[in-house]
């Protein structure tokens, strides 16, 4: 069974950073293409990265520069680090497994975790 | 970029009634959308891939439709269940884009 499971949210001053993590079960994180979508509250959803088998990454323009999508294959986990958070930045997060045709839609996600930019 | 749109914003419909739900895409997308079905505090579950692909385990009284600008997920008898939040998502052009969703309540 496919499980995904996120941490690492909390409230954060803006400028501040934050690393999330997404622990996968139940399929290998480096033989898939995975991705972090967000969710302002009561917002709809934005996609925001995504991180290839092969290794390539891909951005958002709203968080190029200043987050950093990455894997750790021995621990099968996702990660986002998040630099230089904005107010803009809140939102609840989720990792998601990724399929590609042309582009991204997302098959399985995480409950996700919030992150608050506050001061 | 490509936006997308959808409507209604509420649709209000009674349990074994049909609904149905309209997306739209600033321009053509081929087959390439996805819907998903997201519950007050869950995360989104995918429904339907490929415009018209249902994802494993989904009834079959979700059905999706369309292709180019105009799509549509019909449900066809509405169970307690069903009532939440519908996205669209495009993912034919950069950057993947969801459209603001259709809420689904009861009438």
């Amino acid at each position: 069974e496919v499980q995904l499971v996120e941490s690492g949210g909390g409230l954060i001053q803006p400028g501040g950073s934050l690393r999330l993590s997404c622990a996968a079960s139940g399929f290998t994180v480096s033989s898939d293409y995975m991705s972090w979508v967000r969710q302002a509250p009561g917002k709809g959803l934005e996609w925001v990265s995504v991180l290839y088998s092969g290794g390539s990454t891909y951005y958002a323009d709203s968080v190029k520069g200043r987050f950093t999508i990455s894997r750790d294959n021995s621990k099968n986990t996702l990660y986002l680090q998040m630099n230089t958070l904005r107010a803009e930045d809140t939102a609840v997060y989720y990792c998601a497994r990724t399929r590609i045709s042309t582009l991204y839609y997302f098959d399985y996600w995480g409950q996700g975790t919030l992150v608050t930019v506050s001061s | 970029e490509i936006v997308m749109t959808q409507s209604p914003a509420t649709l209000s419909v009674s349990p074994g009634e049909r609904a149905t739900l309209s997306c739209r895409a600033s321009q053509s997308i081929s087959s390439s959308l996805a819907w998903y079905q997201q519950k007050p505090g869950q995360a989104p579950r995918l429904l339907i891939s490929g415009a018209s692909t249902r994802a494993t385990g989904i009834p079959a009284r979700f059905s999706g439709s369309g292709s180019g600008t105009e799509f549509t997920l019909t449900i066809s008898s509405l169970q307690s269940e069903d009532f939440a939040v519908y996205y669209c998502q495009q993912y034919n052009n950069w950057p993947p884009a969801f459209g603001p969703g259709t809420k689904v309540d009861v009438k």
